[in-house]
């Protein structure tokens, strides 16, 4: 079955830049859907970052869209996350999952990993 | 402040049933029949229990069940039993600019 893992620093210093990577299992990127991003400060709800399908069109999130680039790498089977310019408001758990094509669900989700800003 | 409008929590008794209400706009749950539902467990990802309103995934127990009525979907549970405690999101597609929107959360204790 389709399985999504991410992985990527723990702790991001205040101003810099979280990277993060899903690696996808089970099925292949280019063969369709699009691909996303939500995360859940501690304790709080969810919030959409953004997503991608296999041809690097992208939809972003239009709060955090001049902070976010996502990008993709079907030779990998990959997507990653970038958000720039990091503040402690940044943390917390990242997601990323399989997202239907103009259906609007996220399934499966990857088990998310905290990324925590401080310095 | 999340887009849509959740009740914080709701309780049910075991065999009762409950539902709990998302609230948007005519932008985002007014005008698409594109709301999904996800349950999450303490310390766990989301699992989505509901799309389109009221579809089910596969493998997903039939005491789950969704509908709209203008800007707001419902999500019912009957016949509650202690593993549905949990988390319940609501998520809606809100158009071309604002893309994806979901709601705050609602706490579910099954007494």
């Amino acid at each position: 079955q389709v399985q999504l893992q991410e992985s990527g620093p723990g702790l991001v210093k205040p101003s810099e830049t979280l990277s993060l990577t899903c690696a996808v299992s089970g099925y292949s990127i280019s063969s369709g859907y699009y691909w996303g991003w939500i995360r859940q400060p501690p304790g709080k709800g969810l919030e959409w970052i953004g997503s991608i399908y296999h041809s690097g069109s992208t939809y972003y999130n239009p709060s955090l869209k001049s902070r976010v680039t996502i990008s993709v790498d079907t030779s990998k089977n990959q997507f990653s996350l970038k958000l720039s310019s990091v503040t402690a408001a940044d943390t917390a758990v990242y997601y990323c999952a399989r997202q239907g094509l103009r259906t609007n669900w996220f399934d499966p989700w990857g088990q998310g990993t905290l990324v925590t800003v401080s310095s | 402040q999340s887009a849509l409008t959740q009740p914080a929590s709701v309780s049910g008794s075991p065999g009762q049933s409950i539902t709990i209400s998302c609230t948007g706009t005519s932008s985002d749950v007014g005008s698409y029949n594109l709301v999904s539902w996800y349950q999450q467990h303490p310390g766990k990802a989301p699992k989505l229990m509901i799309y389109e309103v009221s579809k089910r995934p596969s493998g997903v127990s039939n005491r789950f069940s969704g509908s709209k009525s203008g800007n707001t979907a419902s999500l019912t549970i009957s016949g509650l039993q202690a593993e549905d405690e949990a988390d319940y999101y609501c998520c809606s597609y809100a158009g071309s600019s604002t893309y994806v929107v979901f709601g705050g959360g609602t706490k579910l204790t099954v007494l």
